[in-house]
């Protein structure tokens, strides 16, 4: 199983201030086969990046994912008050699929 | 526009059974796998299981094979859960998924449904 490590836990930032979030695999993960998700309380979560770098239908443009061998990224370059959320990157390249434990970006 | 809509959670006590069902429109249902994902409320996303776009593939976490079956009608765009041998570590919010690109198992999720609560408690 691909274990997928999210950090840090929480971020604590303010709007306007820039957020990276980070996700290790511990194997090897196509960059085909990296996906970010946020979720907000109460919804389900919601597709930000796919294919490791490719915002989703109505993303802006300051959210960006990035990847450098094992390790994901992904860059809120100033953050909105609608930013506030919990994230996750989850891997479908292989069964069983999985996610990380989650970032949640709080004020 | 997607809709996914998840029904049949209830309150079951452990060694039970729970069918839940997902209706889909706004697609093609019968070119996309489906996926169903748990999560344990304030906890993480769990991936349960996924079938592919024809029925001919389904895949289990190893937390629910053997008891949990998945399944789909393609002419009533509807997917199911049947789950059975019911444990307190099942509860959860269950969300029917839908993967971005036809015809492949396993895709990222570009649409999911508000999810159905299954609580497994005596």
């Amino acid at each position: 199983e691909i274990v997928l490590t999210q950090s840090p836990g929480t971020l604590s930032l303010s709007p306007g201030e820039r957020a990276t979030l980070s996700c290790r695999a511990s194997q090897y993960v196509g960059n085909s086969d990296l996906a970010w998700y946020q979720q907000k309380p109460g919804q389900p979560p919601r597709l930000l990046i796919y294919e490791t770098s490719i915002r989703a239908t109505g993303i802006p443009d300051r959210f960006s994912g990035s990847a450098s061998g094992t390790d994901f990224n992904l860059t809120i370059r100033r953050l909105e008050p609608e930013d506030f959320a919990v994230y996750y990157c989850q891997q479908h390249g292989r069964t069983p699929l999985t996610f990380g434990g989650g970032t949640k970006v709080e004020i | 526009e997607v809709h996914l809509e998840e029904s049949g959670g209830v309150v079951v006590q452990p060694g039970g059974s729970l069918r839940l069902s997902c209706a889909a429109s706004g697609f093609t249902f019968g070119d996309y796998a489906m996926h169903w994902v748990r999560q344990v409320p304030g906890m993480g996303l769990e991936w349960v299981s996924l079938i592919s776009w024809d029925g001919g593939s389904t895949y289990y976490a190893d937390s629910v094979k053997d008891r949990f079956t998945i399944s789909r009608d393609s002419d009533k765009n509807s997917l199911f859960l049947q789950m059975t041998s019911l444990r307190p570590e099942d509860t959860g919010l269950y969300y029917c998924v839908k993967v971005s690109a036809p015809y492949y198992d396993s895709r990222s999720y570009d649409s999911w449904g508000q999810g159905t609560p299954v609580t497994v408690s005596s």
